[in-house]
């Protein structure tokens, strides 16, 4: 079945550094790919998607491409901040089906000093 | 737009009394998901709603769950009797078939702890 294998954390940077949060991924087709990201005592919000292979999604300094080949969408930063501290969750979600349903990692936890 | 809501946003109870939570979705939206979150792990699918329709349910989804979306608008989701492994975060999600590229949008979850 559609599964979602993210790096294990916490990951612990201090600021500026660069980071690398690893996804892999097993789907039946071509799915979409999404990182969402938790922020202390807030909700799962969307910080980026691509939705066919060698997209690249973007957003707030973070990208991850699509790499159909080695089944991976890690996310990368070129420079942390102490407000990028949250847990980063790697999902999928199916194409070509009416149930849209995501496929979710465990989490990778984000925290970053000054 | 002001997002997807779900009320309330923590419920203590005791075990074997009766639980209610409810989502709002984006008033636009027509599909609307549960999802459920323990510590340490990633969301995971419970049901889904097309309008009102009901179109799947997942294995986790026991006997004592339910879950409603009365004239496709808001959605309820109730568990039964229940047990100290429901404790959890209850997350509910809404998106739009007319999206090119669906994209699920979640409220800020239901935080139930059973005593």
């Amino acid at each position: 079945g559609d599964s979602v294998t993210q790096m294990e954390g916490p990951v612990t940077l201090s600021e500026e550094a660069f980071l690398t949060i690893n996804c892999t991924y097993t789907a039946t087709g071509y799915p979409s790919l999404f990182w969402y990201v938790q922020y202390p005592g807030e909700g799962l919000q969307l910080l980026l998607k691509a939705t066919k292979a060698d997209d690249k999604g973007s957003n707030k300094g973070f990208e991850a491409t699509y790499r159909k080949e080695t089944t991976s969408f890690h996310l990368e930063k070129g420079s942390v901040q102490v407000s990028d501290s949250a847990v980063y969750f790697c999902a999928l979600t199916g194409r070509g089906s009416t149930l849209g349903r995501l496929y979710f990692g465990r989490g990778t936890q984000l925290t970053v000093w000054p | 737009d002001t997002g997807v809501s779900q009320d309330p946003r923590h419920k203590i109870t005791k075990r074997g009394q009766n639980v209610t939570f409810r989502c709002d979705p984006i008033s636009e939206h027509n599909r609307l998901y549960w999802y459920r979150q323990t510590l340490g792990q990633g969301p995971e699918f419970l049901t889904y709603f097309q309008n009102e329709a009901q179109l799947e349910k997942s294995r986790l989804l026991s006997d004592r769950f339910s879950a409603e979306r009365p004239k496709g608008s808001f959605s309820t989701l109730e568990i039964q009797r229940t047990e100290q492994g429901d404790s959890a975060m209850y997350l509910c999600a809404s998106s739009s078939s007319q999206q090119t590229w669906e994209t699920q949008y979640f409220g800020p979850g239901t935080r139930l702890l059973v005593l």
